[in-house]
Parts: C-alpha cells; sequence; structure tokens
C-alpha cells in the first residue's frame, strides 16, 4: 500500500508556465486536500474536496485550480504560474471530512517559480 | 474563524529530559478535534496525537502526552525521555466535527524542536 503519492518531488517553473501537480491516493479516502507550506506560516489550505465530484475553496485558493474525477486522484492546477507560489505542496486524504480520523500526508512538492 | 496559535518558533531541550510545546487555540464550536503533526527534515508529517474535545482524558501515546485545558482552549504537547529523532517542526491543528462543509486541518505556524546531545 503506498499510501499518498505526489508528483513530482520538485520542480523549477518559470513564471507564466502552466502546471499541475499529481496526487494519488489509494486508501479509498472520501475526503481529500491541497496545502501550502510557506516558512513561519505552517500549512493553509489552497482547496478542498469531500468526496468525488465535488470541491471547495480554502484559505488561498486564488491562481490555482483542483478536480476529483474520481476518489484516487486530485490534481492541482497552476494556470499561470507566479513567484509568490513558491512554496511546498502536501496533498492530504481522510476517510471522511471533518471528526478525529486521521488526515494522512503524501511526501510534498517543492515548487519554485522563477 | 478558527484560529491556531503556538507562541514558541523555537525551543531546545537537552536528550533525556522533557519539554512542553504550547499551542492555543480559538474556536465558537463545543465539539472539535486537535492534533499535533511532527515534520523531520525528510519533510513528511507525521501524525503524533490527537485530543477529542469530548474527553476530558488527555490523549498519551508512549513517550508524547497532552494536556488539554477545553476552557482555557490549549493543548500542550509534552515530550518525556527526548531522544535525538524527536528534533523536529511541531505543528497543532485544529478540526472542525464531522458534517461541517470543511474537514480540513487548520494549523499552527509550528514550533521547531532541537534535542541537544
Amino acid at each position: 500500500i503506498a499510501g499518498i503519492t505526489q508528483a513530482p518531488t520538485s520542480q523549477i517553473l518559470a513564471a507564466g508556465r502552466r502546471m499541475t501537480l499529481r496526487c494519488t491516493q489509494d486508501m479509498r479516502h472520501n475526503a481529500m486536500y491541497w496545502y501550502r507550506q510557506d516558512l513561519g506560516l505552517g500549512l493553509r489550505l489552497i482547496h478542498y474536496s469531500n468526496t468525488a465530484g465535488t470541491t471547495g475553496k480554502g484559505e488561498v485558493p486564488d491562481g490555482y485550480s483542483v478536480s476529483r474525477a474520481n476518489t484516487d486522484d486530485f490534481p492541482l492546477t497552476l494556470a499561470s504560474a507566479v513567484p509568490s507560489q513558491t512554496s511546498v505542496y502536501f496533498c492530504a486524504s481522510s476517510i471522511i471530512a471533518g471528526g478525529a480520523d486521521t488526515q494522512y500526508f503524501g511526501p510534498g512538492t517543492r515548487l519554485t517559480v522563477l | 474563524a478558527q484560529t491556531v496559535t503556538q507562541s514558541q518558533p523555537e525551543m531546545s531541550v537537552q536528550e533525556a529530559e522533557t519539554v512542553t510545546l504550547s499551542c492555543t487555540y480559538d474556536t465558537s464550536e463545543s465539539d472539535y478535534y486537535l492534533f499535533w503533526y511532527k515534520q523531520p527534515p525528510s519533510r513528511q508529517m507525521i501524525l503524533v496525537i490527537r485530543q477529542e474535545a469530548y474527553k476530558q482524558q488527555n490523549a498519551t501515546e508512549n513517550r508524547f502526552s497532552v494536556n488539554f485545558q477545553k476552557a482555557a482552549k490549549s493543548f500542550s504537547l509534552k515530550i518525556s525521555d527526548s531522544q535525538l529523532g524527536d528534533a523536529a517542526m511541531y505543528f497543532c491543528a485544529y478540526r472542525p466535527p464531522s458534517g461541517g462543509s470543511q474537514g480540513n486541518l487548520i494549523f499552527g505556524k509550528g514550533t521547531k524542536l532541537s534535542v541537544k546531545p
């Protein structure tokens, strides 16, 4: 069982380019999340999905879009990357939205936008 | 809106000693969940311990325990017999009850723990 995988591990991107960060989980979890981690700010929610076919905006959604066509995959797209999107991106999942169940995290993607 | 505050950006502890990391939060909910996550240099987020707000008993997991003060909205983490492998960033996180529109974790900004040999 792999848990949550993210790709790529790291990426350097020119400003203005389009980029999709991939996230796949094999735990059949209903809920999935994208966070960004910036030094001194902790992790902040970008978008979430409580179940396949639905998505919602988190705290910092501007410049990002997501889709949830099936249970396993939750890609994050930067339509036109800007330097302020330089960050470490974590995908996470849980059985349900909310509650005490563990939220599992992927290994993260380090993105640098120049 | 719920917020989580970790007032100690950095902490240091001697190996085998005990250290306490502070966390306070703000919420109008009566039922919620609290977590401590550890992030070592590998970047992986690892769940350390969780606490359900309706439980008065403090959660413990081996050398890790919490002091949950619901009225004070305080949720500190105590690490006993500190080991070199405990060196990491520690994040306190809040989560609303099931059925909310968002089930995400709300994180504090983290405390960097160093362990001295």
